[in-house]
């Protein structure tokens, strides 16, 4: 079945430092991806997503890399800051009729030392 | 602009009870799906409105059920509450009926506690 799984489940970094969060994803059908951050008592929060045509995107201070042969996605954080501390979750969407669905892993919680 | 809001925040209900979750969409959202979010796990769909229909449901059993206004707003409805349902209800909405490359923007959840 679909399944999408994160490497590490803790990440701990210096301010400053670069952050990268690993994501494995199973299903081949996936088209879609993206990237949420999740803090403590909020739902999760919209950071970056790409599509399978693609493999890499980048934003503000963060950037998405997508490996489909191997089926991994990347989370770059630049400069990482104490605002970054936080749950993060990959998550796919298979094609075709697949709408809203979405697949999530389990998470990587990132902690950003001042 | 109003993102996702739902109601009510925190809830406690008892085995075998009844409870009604409410969500209403980011402001030009049309479609609104709604997860399950277990104490450190990842959500989990549940199922999807669009034009007030279901339209697509995950793998939860027919306890859950919900519904769509014609003003977008959703309801969650869990009938016959399990300790196991105890959990962090999540709405999300998206615009352009839900296709593949609109991103889902979620609430802050209802947590909803069954004792």
């Amino acid at each position: 079945g679909e399944s999408v799984g994160l490497h590490l489940p803790t990440l701990s970094v210096q301010e400053g430092d670069n952050s990268i969060i690993n994501c494995a994803y199973s299903n081949s059908a996936s088209d879609y991806f993206i990237w949420y951050k999740q803090e403590s008592g909020k739902g999760p929060q919209f950071i970056i997503d790409i599509r399978s045509n693609m493999d890499k995107r980048q934003g503000q201070r963060v950037t998405v890399l997508l490996n489909k042969t191997v089926k991994h996605l990347s989370l770059q954080i630049a400069a990482t800051q104490p605002g970054d501390s936080a749950v993060y979750f990959c998550a796919e969407k298979a094609g075709g009729t697949s709408y809203g669905k979405l697949t999530f892993g389990q998470g990587t919680i990132l902690t950003v030392h001042p | 602009d109003a993102g996702v809001t739902q109601s009510p925040t925190h809830l406690i209900k008892t085995r075998g009870q009844q409870v009604t979750l409410r969500c209403s969409p980011k402001s030009g959202h049309d479609t609104v799906s709604w997860y399950q979010q277990a104490l450190g796990q990842g959500p989990q769909f549940i199922f999807q409105y669009y034009e007030e229909e279901e339209r697509q449901r995950g793998n939860f059993p027919d306890r859950f059920s919900g519904h769509q206004f014609p003003n977008y707003s959703s309801e969650l409805n869990v009938n016959a509450l399990l300790l196991g349902d105890s959990a962090l209800y999540l709405c999300a909405s998206s615009s352009g009926g839900g296709i593949w490359n609109s991103p889902l923007h979620f609430g802050n959840g209802t947590r909803l506690t069954v004792t």
